[in-house]
C-alpha cells in the first residue's frame, strides 16, 4: 500500500525556535508538496518540489523554507516559528507530468507554536 | 491562475436524506478537477476526479459529481448518506499544462445528523 509518512502528529514548539517538519514517500514519486490545512481557508500550498534539489514557491511561503536532497524525503523548515504558524501541515506527493493522477497525503502534522 | 468557491462552510444534513455539495471554479484555460474527503484525525483521499468525457463522474462510496462547463460548477451529491460520510469535502481544480499544483478550496465540513 502506498504511503506519505509524516514524522510528527502533533508537535508543540516555541516562538522563536527552528522547526523541521519531515515528510517521506514510499512510491517513487518525483512531486512532493506541503500545505497548511487552517479551518476556514482550506488548504494553502506553500512550497513543492518537482525533483531533487529543486523546490518552488506555492502561495504563501513566506516564513518557510524546504530542503529535497534525496527523492523520497521533502522538509519543511520554519526559520523561526512564529504563533501564526500554529497550524495543520500537509505533506502530499504524485508523479510527474501527471496532474490527472491523484494526490497522495499524509496524515497531518499538527503544529502549536507557544 | 485558477480558483476554486466552495459556497457552504457547513451543511447539516439528516441521515439517509440526499445531500450536495456545491462547487465553483474559475480558469482561463481547461481544467482537471477534483473532489476529495478528509475524515476526522485524516489526511485527504481521493473521492472523484473529472479530466474528460462523460460529465458525470462516479466516485467512492456512492458519490457522484457533475461538470457543468457553462456553469463553470462541479457539484458533489449523494442520494442517501450515511453516518460514516461525516468529514470535510474539498474540491480543487489543475489546469491542464505542466504546472501540477492542485488549488484547493476552502472546504465543506458535512455533519450528518440521526
Amino acid at each position: 500500500d502506498v504511503k506519505v509518512t509524516q514524522s510528527s502528529r502533533y508537535l508543540v514548539k516555541r516562538t522563536g525556535e527552528k522547526v523541521f517538519l519531515e515528510c517521506v514517500q514510499d512510491m517513487d514519486h518525483e512531486n512532493m508538496f506541503w500545505y497548511r490545512q487552517d479551518p476556514g481557508l482550506g488548504l494553502r500550498l506553500i512550497y513543492f518540489s518537482y525533483d531533487v534539489k529543486m523546490k518552488e514557491k506555492g502561495d504563501i511561503p513566506e516564513g518557510y523554507s524546504v530542503s529535497r536532497e534525496k527523492k523520497e524525503r521533502f522538509s519543511l523548515i520554519l526559520e523561526s516559528a512564529s504563533t501564526n504558524q500554529t497550524s495543520m501541515y500537509l505533506c502530499a506527493s504524485s508523479f510527474p507530468g501527471q496532474v490527472d493522477e491523484k494526490l497522495f497525503f499524509g496524515s497531518g502534522t499538527q503544529l502549536s507554536v507557544l | 491562475a485558477q480558483s476554486v468557491t466552495q459556497l457552504d462552510s457547513q451543511v447539516p444534513v439528516f441521515e439517509e436524506a440526499p445531500v450536495e455539495l456545491r462547487c465553483n471554479y474559475s480558469s482561463s484555460v481547461s481544467v482537471y478537477l477534483f473532489w476529495y474527503v478528509q475524515y476526522p484525525n485524516q489526511g485527504l483521499q481521493l473521492l472523484l476526479k473529472y479530466l474528460s468525457g462523460s460529465t458525470l463522474v462516479k466516485g467512492i462510496n456512492g458519490f457522484e459529481a457533475e461538470f457543468n462547463k457553462s456553469q463553470t460548477s462541479f457539484h458533489l451529491r449523494k442520494p442517501s448518506v450515511h453516518i460514516s460520510d461525516t468529514a470535510e469535502y474539498f474540491c480543487a481544480v489543475s489546469a491542464l499544462n505542466r504546472d501540477d499544483k492542485i488549488i484547493f478550496g476552502k472546504g465543506t465540513r458535512l455533519h450528518i445528523l440521526p
